[in-house]
């Protein structure tokens, strides 16, 4: 079936650099996407969504990219804090269209 | 504040017990869900309800059960015929429109079946 994955399932930085983690997805229905952080032990935290008329959307510090062609969605951290330090996971709508279905997380090290 | 809670955060159970999980929201959202984790890996859907009194199977229901009698409140219990119950079981809400909308996590429970 068609799922969403992550390229990466570690990704160590040094503090005050920039993060990026990727999700590549196979459903070219999906027009919703997630990106949200998980701290160990705590329950996901919402970082920054994006639809699929948009290919890029800007928060504070942190930057989405979505590029339809390569089926491909990025999330950009700048000048990496260790509190940044979590497992990142994307999520999409796919066929389901109301449900969202969540990839596996990457987890990033920030070292300081 | 607004938000999810889940009690308790830590729950410890003896094999062929049943347990319910409590999950309550002050957010006025209709839709509510259950998530199971497993260590290192992605959130696996087991229950979700759009409406209260209404509900429905997620990818992994067999095992677990559900109701939904009024709106904040979305208990999941984990029956003695789920083989692996031990696991990190994660509520969330979400507001229901025409766009979808960012799903809204509680805390977690971690429940572990001796």
């Amino acid at each position: 079936g068609e799922s969403v994955g992550l390229h990466l399932p570690t990704l160590s930085v040094q503090e005050g650099d920039n993060s990026i983690i990727n999700c590549a997805y196979s459903n070219s229905a999906s027009d919703y996407f997630i990106w949200y952080k998980q701290e160990s032990g705590k329950g996901p935290q919402f970082i920054i969504d994006i639809r699929s008329n948009m290919d890029k959307r800007q928060g504070q510090r942190v930057t989405v990219l979505l590029n339809k062609t390569v089926k491909h969605l990025s999330l950009q951290i700048a000048a990496t804090q260790p509190g940044d330090s979590a497992v990142y996971f994307c999520a999409e709508n796919g066929d389901a269209g109301n449900m969202l279905t969540f990839g596996g997380g990457t987890r990033l090290m920030v070292k300081p | 504040d607004g938000g999810i809670t889940q009690s308790p955060k830590y729950l410890f159970r003896k094999e062929g017990q049943n347990v319910t999980l409590s999950c309550e929201q002050n957010l006025n959202h209709d839709a509510m869900y259950w998530y199971r984790q497993d260590p290192g890996q992605g959130l696996r859907l087991i229950y979700y309800s759009q409406i209260v009194n209404d509900f429905q199977k997620g990818d992994i229901a067999e095992g677990y059960s559900v109701s939904r009698e009024k709106k904040e409140s979305f208990p999941l219990t984990v029956t003695s015929a789920q083989k692996n119950p031990t696991a990190f079981y994660l509520c969330a809400s979400s507001i229901q429109g025409r766009l979808l909308r960012e799903q809204y996590f509680g805390p977690g429970t971690r429940l572990t079946v001796t």
